[in-house]
């Protein structure tokens, strides 16, 4: 079974940008992946599938702030042009055969 | 445009059992492009699995929370349901429903990522 794993928090300006990495286990490198957005007190949101090759595919109506990368075992979401709405949770998701993982999730402070 | 939406009780008491609906709405559950799933979430914390159906039946679910869970679905109501027996304090959790991709062929099951949640439901296990 995978395991997904997260930095539990990261900060950056409003206006910066932000690379959120999500590592998968060994021997789960080459698994996709999905991200998805909590806003505080808000149900999780889904942005976007994320393949190792770094091909992404985003849910409709994601802003094109959001953008996905890969390498090796590690899993990026990029936020662009931070906003104050984008201070949330974000959490990594895979799966396998018959079950389902999701990371520990990180913390996103816009200062 | 399709929605989900949980309901059932708040309050539960410890050791009997939490049940839990979800009605789809805008949409067919009978799809086969989709699974439909259940991800708890206690407070202060992070995303955990329970399990998934398929309109056909077919189910898959957390190991670690297996022997206690049933998942259901009705597609005459377009709903699917969640039974967790046994519960503890430490079952008090959002509960949301969700939407994945997946399908079903004449021999084996897929699924892949949650696409669309439903907006969540606390239920609290306390006496």
């Amino acid at each position: 079974q995978p395991v997904l794993t997260q930095s539990s928090s990261a900060s950056a300006s409003l206006g910066s940008s932000v690379k959120l990495t999500c590592t998968l286990s060994s021997g789960h490198s080459s698994y996709i992946i999905a991200w998805h957005q909590q806003q505080p007190g808000k149900a999780p949101r889904y942005l976007m599938k994320l393949e190792g090759s770094g091909s992404y595919n985003k849910g409709s109506g994601v802003p094109d702030r959001f953008s996905g990368s890969s390498s090796g075992a590690d899993r990026y979401l990029t936020i662009s042009n931070l906003q104050s709405e984008d201070e949330a949770d974000y959490y990594c998701e895979t799966w396998d055969s018959n079950t389902s993982v999701f990371g520990g999730g990180t913390k996103l402070t816009v200062l | 445009q399709l929605q989900l939406q949980e309901s059932g009780p708040g309050l539960v008491k410890p050791s009997e059992t939490l049940s839990l609906t979800c009605t789809v709405s805008g949409g067919s559950i009978s799809s086969s492009s989709y699974y439909w799933g259940w991800i708890r979430q206690p407070p202060g914390k992070g995303l955990e699995w329970i399990g998934s159906i398929y309109y056909s039946g077919s189910t898959y679910y957390n190991p670690s929370l297996k022997s206690r869970v049933t998942i259901s679905v009705d597609t005459s109501k377009n709903q699917f349901s969640l039974k967790l027996s046994s519960v503890t304090a430490a079952d008090t959790a959002v509960y949301y429903c969700a939407r994945r991709g997946g399908y079903c062929s004449s021999t084996s099951c897929y699924f892949w990522y949650f696409d669309l949640w439903g907006r969540g439901t606390l239920v609290t296990v306390s006496s």
